[in-house]
């Protein structure tokens, strides 16, 4: 099936330090989704992206929506010790409103105090 | 509060009992699925379904079976489970026209 390439897989930073992670494809998507999972818990929605360019901020958060729709990235500025835990990207494919979300392997980061 | 909640979350159980693990959710949303996550390997999407009746296959289908009668819950069936069905199972649910998808806490599952 259709697949998208997240990376890192893992970091592993100090307290303070910004993080940067993306997800790629070969497909284009109508929509980018990132999602934080904690240990124990469901995943849990931080950013959505609709529109080709579109850059979105959330508190620390931002993300954007690659021109080529065929990618994102998520930043975290001044990471924080409860910024640890497993962070997903999502994309839903043309051409319309289905179910269907298409998952990364997730970037898992550890953050030291 | 609204929520996605899913029972049991944890269950441990043999291989070729038939179990359902229950999903339900209060938002009145159109869209519900089921994913599965295992190490490495992130979410993968089991069933998903567009409203009540209107079911279809996710990505990694074999052994499970879904049912779409009631707005509000879309329960997840595994006939003969086997050990290769030990996983982390999460239901989540989304209003129509927006793909922002509310996830559930997660079920353990354990076949022997």
């Amino acid at each position: 099936g259709q697949q998208l390439n997240q990376s890192p897989q893992s970091m592993f930073i100090q307290e303070g330090e910004d993080v940067s992670m993306n997800c790629t494809s070969s497909s284009i998507f109508n929509t980018w989704l990132w999602y934080k999972q904690d240990p124990g818990e469901g995943p849990v929605l931080l950013i959505a992206l609709y529109k080709a360019g579109e850059l979105t901020s959330n508190g620390r958060l931002t993300a954007q929506f690659g021109i080529t729709r065929k990618d994102s990235f998520l930043n975290i500025s001044a990471s924080i010790p409860s910024d640890v835990g497993i962070y997903f990207c999502a994309g839903q494919l043309p051409p319309g409103n289905t179910g269907k979300l298409i998952f990364g392997q997730g970037t898992t980061l550890q953050v030291k105090p | 509060e609204a929520q996605v909640t899913q029972n049991p979350r944890y269950l441990i159980t043999v291989t070729g009992k038939k179990l359902t693990v229950t999903c339900s959710q209060n938002m009145n949303h159109e869209y519900m699925s089921w994913y599965r996550q295992d190490p490495g390997l992130g979410l993968r999407q089991i069933y998903y379904s567009m409203n009540v009746e209107v079911t279809d296959k996710g990505d990694v289908p074999e052994g499970y079976k879904v049912s779409r009668k009631e707005k509000r819950n879309f329960p997840l069936i595994l006939e003969s489970p086997s050990p290769n069905q030990t996983s982390l199972y999460f239901c989540a649910s989304r209003g129509g026209g927006l793909y922002e998808q509310y996830f559930g806490p997660g079920t353990r599952l354990t076949v022997t």
